[in-house]
């Protein structure tokens, strides 16, 4: 199993540019998320998607938009990129059942915004 | 107030020692509380979860929760080289559709 795959592993952007980037999971999990990553602030929700057909606002959603393609594929896409969107993005998915739940994380987007 | 909330570091342990890592968290109703290594570079990976007041070891690891103190720790016995790495520790609550949100993480160093 490959578990979460991430496409690509690193993109620069000049402003205003637009990009999508793609996930994938083959472990058969309903939940999927998209993550930031930048210094001294850990990881913050984008997005969330609890199951096939559903997508929900996290933290910081402003400037972004997902769709959940199928069970396993999980998309964001940057419609008009910023300096500020420069960061590391992971894509996630999980079971969970009651209070339980594994996350498993992508290898990562390393994304440049010029 | 952040919602979960972690010592930046850097925390310097000798090999052999015992590392601590610490984490508060704001909301009382959480009821799932994570701990996840990142090494440089690379993505994070779950290596404990605790849902129940007290300690619960795993090999060299040991998380501590206290709801009453909204505390939660990780210990690190007989620290080796290979833990050198940021520690984030995860908490999923019951508001905001069950969402598990992230400290930003401790850096951990352990020195050969």
């Amino acid at each position: 199993n490959a578990g979460v795959t991430q496409t690509p592993k690193f993109q620069v952007l000049k402003t205003g540019q637009s990009m999508t980037l793609q996930c994938a999971q083959d472990m058969n999990h309903n939940s999927m998320y998209w993550y930031r990553q930048d210094p001294g602030m850990g990881l913050r929700l984008i997005y969330y998607s609890a199951s096939e057909g559903t997508t929900d606002k996290g933290e910081v959603p402003n400037g972004y938009n997902v769709s959940r393609l199928n069970k396993r594929e999980f998309s964001l896409r940057l419609e008009s990129a910023a300096p500020s969107q420069t960061s590391v993005y992971f894509c996630a998915s999980s079971e969970v059942w009651g209070a339980q739940e594994t996350q498993y994380f992508g290898p990562g987007t390393r994304l440049l915004v010029l | 107030q952040k919602e979960v909330e972690q010592n930046s570091g850097p925390l310097s342990v000798p090999e052999g020692a015992i590392a601590s890592l610490n984490c508060t968290y704001s909301d009382r109703g959480s009821q799932s509380f994570f701990w996840y290594r990142q090494y440089s570079g690379k993505s994070p990976e779950l290596i404990m979860s605790i849902y129940s007041n007290g300690d619960k070891e795993d090999g060299r690891f040991t998380a501590q929760l206290n709801k009453a103190s909204q505390y939660v720790s990780l210990l690190i016995r007989d620290s080796q080289p290979s833990d050198s790495a940021t520690y984030l520790c995860a908490v999923r609550g019951d508001t905001g559709g069950f969402k598990t949100i992230f400290g930003a993480g401790t850096r951990l160093f352990v020195k050969a």
